[in-house]
């Protein structure tokens, strides 16, 4: 069984400075691994995604991931926060070979003026 | 290009009785997949229709049931509601079998709500 686990519920930042989201995954065979946005009473937007090509994966927004397999894991960073960044983010994974999604439990980014 | 759509927007329904969820994939995709997700919440994958047939599911009872028509938009039907299926129902639509792909795109949900 494939799962992930988010660090932290929520993760307050000042408008400008670097955003860190921790991920970590657990998968018996080589991961498919994502971030996903949510803005209030809205549904989910992709950010990025690692498909077993660079480690380092930039999305959408400023956002970026990098997959460490020898920490399995997959944080999402920011250098500079924007008001606009506020929202819940959740990091996902899926075996390559279906195509469920397992989500994590989310966290919620506030960024401070 | 029309983006994944679900109808109603809001739903409110009494313990015990039935509703049905609609989805509609984004276009040239042919695989939709439902997820329940809770307040508070990660969603939590119900289960995925591809050729019209359940390909996959998650750990829902029989109360959950699904169906797919040829132009691949979906339905959700739970049956016996009880105060705990209230939730946002998303949907997500994906191509099946491309290669590296696995990328589902949702949409902007279902809220049900149960009294």
């Amino acid at each position: 069984a494939q799962s992930v686990t988010q660090l932290g519920s929520h993760v307050s930042v000042s408008e400008g400075a670097l955003v860190l989201l921790r991920c970590n995954y657990s998968s018996s065979v080589p991961p498919y691994l994502f971030w996903y946005v949510q803005y209030p009473n809205q549904g989910l937007q992709l950010l990025l995604k690692y498909t077993s090509a660079a480690t380092l994966v930039k999305g959408i927004n400023g956002f970026e991931a990098e997959f460490k397999k020898s920490e399995t894991s997959f944080h999402l960073t920011k250098p500079s926060a924007h008001m606009s960044d506020a929202a819940e983010y959740f990091c996902a994974v899926s075996d390559p070979g279906y195509q469920k999604v397992t989500f994590g439990t989310g966290t919620k980014l506030q960024v401070i003026p | 290009d029309a983006g994944v759509t679900q109808s109603p927007t809001h739903l409110i329904k009494t313990r015990g009785q039935q509703v049905t969820l609609r989805c509609s994939p984004k276009s040239g995709h042919d695989t939709v997949s439902w997820y329940q997700q809770a307040l508070g919440q990660g969603p939590q994958f119900i289960f995925q229709y591809y050729e019209e047939e359940e390909r996959q599911r998650g750990n829902f009872p029989d109360r959950f049931s699904g169906h797919q028509y040829p132009n691949y938009s979906s339905e959700l039907n739970v049956n016996a509601l009880l105060l705990g299926d209230s939730a946002l129902y998303l949907c997500a639509s994906s191509l099946f079998g491309t290669a590296g792909a696995q990328t589902q795109y949702f949409g902007p949900g279902t809220r049900l709500t149960v009294l």
